[in-house]
């Protein structure tokens, strides 16, 4: 069965610094990887996906996230946080195309002025 | 760009009464998705539809139902309503098949308090 654990409920960041959201998953096909965001009484908004090819996926607002097959890791990482980054954070794996999502925990970010 | 619509955004609700949440998906969009988000809690699938045939089901209790109609938009019906259904219930809609590029795309949510 497939699943996602977030580590770190509550990410803290200065402006400026970098960020780094972690998320392993375990699946027993190549997964479909997503990070989506979500601002506070708002719905989910897709930040970027990997599903083939370049392991380097580079998505909206200066985010990326490597696909680390190896360490079963897709983590979400931004070189520079801006206050207006700090929201919810949720990592998702589907195992088929159009297939359901399985969410993490989700990691809640701030930023720090 | 349009966007998935869904109605009512908020309701309220008493315990045993029956509530109806509407999802009107992207256009062209030929799947739906409904998810439930609990306070504090991370999005749990409940049910999806493709070309109007339910192709997936997830943690649905049986008081809920959903259908997707002959125009793309999906209803979810629930039932019986305890306190605990009290969540943020988001649909989301993906397009026709594209070589394995589809993404989900959440609409704002209905948020549903039960008293």
């Amino acid at each position: 069965a497939q699943s996602v654990t977030q580590l770190g409920s509550h990410v803290s960041v200065s402006e400026g610094a970098l960020v780094l959201l972690r998320c392993n998953y375990s699946s027993s096909v190549p997964p479909y990887l997503f990070w989506y965001v979500q601002y506070p009484n708002q719905g989910l908004q897709l930040l970027l996906k990997y599903t083939t090819g370049a392991t380097l996926v580079k998505g909206i607002n200066g985010f990326e996230a490597e696909f680390k097959k190896s360490e079963t890791s897709f983590h979400l990482t931004k070189p520079s946080a801006h206050m207006s980054d700090a929201a919810e954070y949720f990592c998702a794996v589907s195992e088929t195309q159009g297939g359901k999502l399985i969410f993490g925990q989700g990691t809640e970010l701030s930023v720090k002025p | 760009a349009a966007g998935v619509i869904q109605s009512p955004r908020h309701l309220i609700k008493e315990k045993r009464e029956t509530a109806t949440l509407k999802c009107y998906p992207i256009p062209r969009h030929d799947t739906v998705y409904w998810y439930q988000q609990g306070p504090g809690q991370d999005p749990q699938f409940l049910i999806s539809f493709y070309e109007k045939m339910q192709s997936d089901k997830g943690s649905i209790p049986d008081r809920f139902s959903a259908q997707q109609f002959s125009d793309y938009h999906s209803e979810l019906n629930m039932s019986s309503l305890e306190l605990g259904d009290s969540a943020l219930y988001f649909c989301a809609s993906s397009p026709p098949d594209s070589g394995g590029q589809e993404t989900q795309y959440f609409g704002p949510g209905t948020r549903l308090l039960v008293l």
